[in-house]
């Protein structure tokens, strides 16, 4: 069965640092991949997805993730963070025709 | 604006009661989810339906159950036999069911809280 962790529960970085998140997934065949944001007591936000192709993704709001599959690894990164990129952060995986599996999060925290 | 609408926001229910949450979508997706997220736990699926007049159980479906009798519409509805009830409650829909196509979009949830 497919499964994804979030090794990182919380992250602290200072305004216009880069960010990376963590993101290790387990899945026999080549795996979807997502990166959802939600702002407290929000739903939660596409960030950008991986189905096949270019491995180096790019989304919304700066933020770019990488596959690579000799890690099973997604993580999420961005150059410059903003303080409104406070927020928690899941990344999710999937197979075809299948339900979606979403990590435990990992919530960033960003100082001034 | 197209998108998915949970209401209420916020609500309180007492122990032994049953409690019903509403989810609307005017995205024509076919497909609807149930979520519930508890701090630290991530997203856990509590229902789904891949069309109208059906639906499958997730992951932690007991104490809940769900209907789906029209296709913009998938309530929620948490029963007494729901143990610990106290979370936030997320729908979502998806063009088709399946991560192969379009994904899931989200409503702003619903806070449940038992007193």
């Amino acid at each position: 069965a497919q499964s994804v962790t979030q090794p990182d529960i919380h992250i602290t970085v200072s305004e216009g640092a880069s960010l990376e998140l963590r993101c290790n997934y387990s899945y026999g065949a080549t795996p979807y991949l997502f990166w959802y944001v939600q702002s407290p007591g929000q739903g939660l936000q596409l960030l950008l997805k991986y189905f096949s192709g270019d491995t180096l993704v790019q989304g919304i709001k700066g933020f770019e993730a990488e596959f690579k599959r000799s890690q099973s690894s997604f993580n999420l990164r961005k150059p410059s963070v903003h303080w409104s990129d406070a927020a928690e952060y899941f990344c999710a995986v999937g197979a075809r025709d299948d339900k979606i599996i979403f990590g435990k999060g990992t919530r960033l925290h960003i100082l001034p | 604006d197209g998108g998915i609408t949970q209401s209420p926001k916020y609500l309180f229910r007492k122990e032994g009661q049953n409690v019903t949450l509403s989810c609307e979508q005017n995205l024509n997706h076919d497909a609807m989810y149930w979520y519930r997220q508890d701090p630290g736990q991530g997203l856990r699926l509590i229902y789904y339906s891949q069309i109208v007049n059906d639906f499958q159980k997730g992951d932690i479906a007991e104490g809940y159950s769900v209907s789906r009798e029209k296709k913009e519409s998938f309530p929620l509805t948490v029963t007494s036999a729901q143990k610990n009830p106290t979370a936030f409650y997320l729908c979502a829909s998806s063009h088709l069911f399946g991560t192969s196509t379009d994904t899931q979009y989200f409503g702003p949830g619903t806070r449940l809280t038992v007193l």
